[in-house]
């Protein structure tokens, strides 16, 4: 069974720092791309960031570029964010979610086809 | 790295025809057939219902159906039934850079 696990999720004030987690299992983690989209409550989604299969290629929504990392440790079948200067707008179910074409896949991924059941951040003094 | 526009809320009776409508530009939905549809109850999350405009992964039934025209893509859902009533959200691949996804606000889907 295909299956993302978030975790590392929790309070923390203005300015810290948290790191989230995403542990995969059921399919070939290092042959997919895999993203963080959150969702603050009572929003919509918002794609945060990605990481392609190799990590050769890495991009950020400019809402959280230059403040989080993201990173994936293939041997772990694990994906993080590492989320520095945190704001209150922060706050938000951040969930992973994989690619639904391989990287040997001919052509542009064309959706996010498995999604974890998140993580609670919660910006606050 | 701008929203794609969804109407906040649609409804209609079981039974009845719906459908989403996704509103993007040329730098997403109009240039790339890799518009995806996420159908979301609350407290649970996002599920893949179509994706590359109009293909359904597998589970999906085919009482919903994607179709796009110009920067403008949306979702129907045929023979409405009380478990449709979700959020929809629609999503694009994004020319603005490598890995970027963008997202409509979402449409609360009520099922009357």
């Amino acid at each position: 069974e295909v299956q993302l696990v978030e975790s590392g999720g929790g309070l923390v004030q203005p300015g810290r720092s948290l790191r989230l987690s995403c542990a995969a299992s059921g399919f070939t983690f290092n042959d997919y791309g895999i993203h963080w989209v959150r969702q603050a409550p009572g929003k919509g989604l918002e794609w945060v960031s990605g990481i392609s299969y190799s990590s050769g290629t890495i991009d950020y929504a400019d809402s959280v570029k230059g403040r989080f990392t993201i990173s994936r440790d293939n041997a772990k079948n694990s994906l993080y964010l590492q989320m520095n200067s945190l704001r209150s707008e922060d706050t938000a179910l951040y969930y992973c979610a994989k690619d639904r074409k391989t990287w040997y896949n001919t052509g542009l991924n064309d959706a996010l086809d498995m999604w974890g059941q998140g993580t609670m951040v919660t910006v606050s003094s | 790295q701008s929203a794609l526009t969804q109407p906040a809320s649609v409804s209609g009776s079981p039974g009845q025809s719906i459908t989403i409508s996704c509103t993007g530009t040329s730098g997403d939905v109009g240039d790339y057939n890799l518009v995806s549809w996420y159908q979301q109850y609350p407290d649970k999350a996002p599920k893949l219902m179509i994706y590359g405009v109009t293909n359904r992964p597998s589970g999906v039934s085919d009482r919903f159906s994607g179709s796009k025209s110009g920067n403008a893509a949306s979702l129907t859902i045929s023979g409405l039934q009380a478990e449709d009533e979700a959020d929809y959200y629609c999503s694009s691949y994004s020319s603005s850079s490598a890995l970027n996804w963008v997202f409509g606000g979402g449409t609360k889907l009520t099922v009357l």
